[in-house]
């Protein structure tokens, strides 16, 4: 069974505190997603990282794929409310059709 | 309308009622999956179209029944449900390669909340 493993699972700080949330399995993958989700809402396309090694960054996001391709990282700097909410990754795997693999998620909660 | 669209966004059923789910994507995409989301748990993919044909269904019970009957159509037919399938119904799309293989950036609606009593 592939896995992605995903931590923290829950986050709360303060405003203007950095944070970083890691996706880790033992699976190689072709690329890899991030995604926003908000309560009730469908989860929201942040970036596809492909190549081994890449670093994106997003405003305030940076994120960072692994040499080897079997692990991500999502950094925050600066944290803002707005950020509040699920943060999944999710890895694709190598001849199989596009399936994902999703991390279960992680809860953040920036405070005022 | 722009984007992955799902209605209804909230359902409550009965466990004899038959319902169902539809889902549009003006992507221009000709993939489309159906997930399940519970609490506490990853997104369970549950059925894969690819080019209007299922390329993957993940051990989902028959009282699930996924239709595509185009590339920016896809409904998921609901009959004697369990209360324990109450969860958040995600339709996503993406593009097939010429292959027919989907790749791999999939877009999301915003979910049909399922409950059932």
């Amino acid at each position: 069974t592939q896995l992605l493993e995903q931590s923290p699972q829950f986050l709360s700080i303060q405003e203007g505190e950095n944070l970083t949330v890691y996706c880790n399995s033992s699976s190689v993958f072709s690329s890899l997603q991030w995604y926003r989700q908000e309560p009730g809402e469908g989860p929201v396309l942040l970036v596809t990282v492909v190549t081994g090694g890449e670093v994106k960054k997003l405003k305030r996001l940076t994120f960072q794929f692994g040499d080897a391709r079997k692990d991500s990282s999502l950094h925050i700097t600066a944290a803002q409310p707005g950020d509040t909410g699920l943060y999944l990754c999710a890895g694709a795997l190598y001849n199989q059709g596009g399936k994902l693999i999703f991390g279960q998620g992680t809860e953040l909660s920036v405070k005022p | 309308e722009t984007g992955v669209t799902q209605t209804p966004r909230h359902l409550v059923m009965g466990m004899t009622n038959k319902k169902s789910l539809k889902c549009e994507q003006h992507l221009g995409h000709n993939a489309m999956y159906w997930y399940k989301q519970s609490a506490k748990k990853p997104l369970e993919l549950m059925f894969v179209y690819s080019l209007e044909e299922r390329v993957e269904n993940n051990s989902v019970p028959s009282r699930f029944s996924p239709e595509c009957p185009n590339s920016s159509h896809l409904f998921l037919h609901l009959h004697t449900l369990q209360p324990e399938d109450s969860a958040l119904y995600l339709c996503a799309s993406s593009q097939a390669a010429i292959s027919g293989s989907p790749t791999h950036t999939q877009y999301f609606g915003p979910g049909t909340r399922l409950t059932v009593l």
